[in-house]
C-alpha cells in the first residue's frame, strides 16, 4: 500500500519565490498535519485538517504560510513570498481520524531558501 | 522552549551495548508516543503508552511512562548498528501532539 506522498522531495528556491509543497495522504484518512523540522527548534506542528477541514492553524508561522486540502487526497502548503528562515524539512503525515490516532509520516520536502 | 526535553542529544555506542535514552517534562500527558526517524525519512512511531507506570517490550527495546505520566525513558538491549536514528518522544497533551527535539543515536559496527 502506498504511504503518504510527498513532492517535491526537494526544493531550492531564491528568497521572495513562491513556494508550493504538495501532500497526498494515504487513502481513506481522514485526518492531515503539516510539521515543519529544524534542527534549533525540532518538530513542529503547522496545521491539522480534519474532512477537509483546517481545525488547528495555531502553529502557521505568519501570514506568508498557507494551506489548503481541497478533496481527501490532497493537501498543499504554500510559502508566499519565501525567506532564508523557513528553510527546513516539511512533512505531512495524515491519520485515520483525528490527532490521537497513529500518524503515518510522508518522506518529506527538504526546502533550502537561498 | 521545548515542552519535552530529551536527553542525551546525541549518544554514539558500539554495537553489543546498552542505551537509555530519556524523555522528560514538567506537564501531565494523557500518551506519550516514541518514534525513530532515519535520514531522509518521516518519523516511524514505534510505541504508545498510556498508563502511569506501564512499561512495554518491543523485542530488544524496553519503553517505560514515569508514574506521574510525566517522563518517559527508552532502553535499548545490545543495541545493533540498525538501531541508528533519531528517536523522538511526542506528548498528547489535549488531543494535541508536542515532540521533542530528539536524540540522535549512532551505533557502530
Amino acid at each position: 500500500d502506498a504511504g503518504v506522498i510527498q513532492s517535491p522531495r526537494h526544493e531550492v528556491t531564491e528568497m521572495g519565490q513562491e513556494v508550493t509543497l504538495r501532500c497526498k495522504p494515504i487513502s481513506g484518512h481522514n485526518s492531515l498535519f503539516w510539521y515543519r523540522q529544524t534542527m534549533m527548534r525540532g518538530l513542529e506542528l503547522l496545521i491539522y485538517f480534519n474532512n477537509n477541514v483546517p481545525i488547528d492553524d495555531s502553529g502557521m508561522p505568519e501570514d506568508r504560510f498557507s494551506a489548503k486540502m481541497p478533496n481527501a487526497s490532497f493537501s498543499t502548503l504554500k510559502i508566499q513570498p519565501s525567506e532564508p528562515r523557513d528553510s527546513a524539512v516539511y512533512f505531512c503525515a495524515s491519520s485515520l481520524s483525528g490527532e490521537e490516532d497513529t500518524q503515518y509520516f510522508g518522506p518529506g520536502t527538504r526546502l533550502t531558501v537561498l | 522552549t521545548q515542552l519535552l526535553e530529551q536527553s542525551p542529544q546525541f549518544l554514539s555506542i558500539q554495537e553489543g551495548e546498552n542505551l537509555t535514552v530519556y524523555c522528560n517534562s514538567s506537564s501531565v500527558f494523557s500518551s506519550l508516543q516514541w518514534y525513530r526517524q532515519e535520514p531522509g525519512e518521516g518519523p516511524v512511531l514505534l510505541v504508545t503508552v498510556v498508563t502511569g507506570g506501564e512499561v512495554k517490550k518491543l523485542k530488544r527495546l524496553t519503553f517505560q511512562f514515569g508514574d506521574a505520566r510525566k517522563d518517559s525513558s527508552l532502553h535499548i538491549t545490545a543495541a545493533q548498528p540498525g538501531d541508528t536514528g533519531l528517536y523522538l518522544c511526542a506528548g498528547d497533551r489535549w488531543g494535541k501532539l508536542q515532540f521533542g527535539a530528539g536524540t540522535q543515536v549512532v551505533v557502530t559496527p
